[in-house]
């Protein structure tokens, strides 16, 4: 496999479930991202992760837990969500060198409804 | 405050003709400016940026834009559309002052390419 690939590409759950969202890079890059995107807004940057380790959290709810156990994983724990969570998730990564910002490459997304 | 507009919700284009999807930033320092496409139920798909040098840049399916620093706008464009070209456009600024992997995005615009 070659890209960014995210599982499940749709998932359903309750608010009282849990759930977890996975992304795989195979690209070799440093950096891993999870975005969220609901209709007509820009993306949402909600974690980022340099070389395994955590350098944005924007304020997201602890509702979301992310995890990075090594550069090519990245996972979204999800537990007691509401509604309005339901959204796409996108995962990417990218190549950063200090010097100029590389671009992002992203996965397919999850789907996710929460009921 | 950092910002990205993108004025125009949707952009009609008949196939053939020349096509400009706009985006205007706002950021403290230099900026590195990015155009990313998405087609429907697809993550988001790198087209071109700028960081520096040449104002005019030329990237993936045909497509360019043009760095404008005096009216701070980075305008997506291509001489003649084709209805392959119909997805949503995002636009994304970067500080070149921040160390950060902050990527401020526009809403996106929905470019529809009528035969």
């Amino acid at each position: 496999e070659t890209g960014v690939t995210q599982t499940p590409r749709h998932l359903v759950m309750g608010m009282t479930n849990k759930k977890s969202l996975k992304c795989e890079q195979h690209l070799g890059h440093n950096a891993m991202y999870w975005y969220k995107q609901s209709a007509k807004k820009p993306l949402e940057l909600m974690f980022v992760y340099n070389f395994k380790e955590q350098t944005e959290n924007n304020s997201v709810p602890s509702r979301f837990s992310p995890e990075c156990p090594n550069s090519s994983h990245l996972f979204l724990h999800l537990h007691t969500l509401q509604p309005e969570d339901s959204a796409l998730y996108l995962c990417a990564s990218s190549q950063e060198s200090g010097l100029t910002p590389g671009e992002l490459f992203f996965g397919e997304g999850s789907r996710l409804t929460v009921l | 405050a950092q910002s990205v507009a993108q004025p125009e919700d949707q952009v009609n284009v008949a196939e053939g003709n020349p096509l400009t999807v706009k985006c205007t930033y706002s950021v403290s320092g230099n900026p590195y400016l990015f155009w990313y496409v998405q087609y429907p139920n697809r993550g988001l798909q790198f087209l071109l940026k700028y960081i520096t040098g040449d104002n005019l840049v030329k990237g993936s399916y045909g497509f360019e834009a043009e760095f404008n620093k005096s009216q701070t706008s980075f305008h997506l464009k291509k001489p003649s559309a084709l209805v392959s070209d119909s997805a949503l456009y995002f636009c994304a600024v970067r500080d070149g002052r921040d160390s950060n992997y902050q990527l401020i995005w526009g809403a996106g615009t929905k470019l529809i390419i009528k035969p």
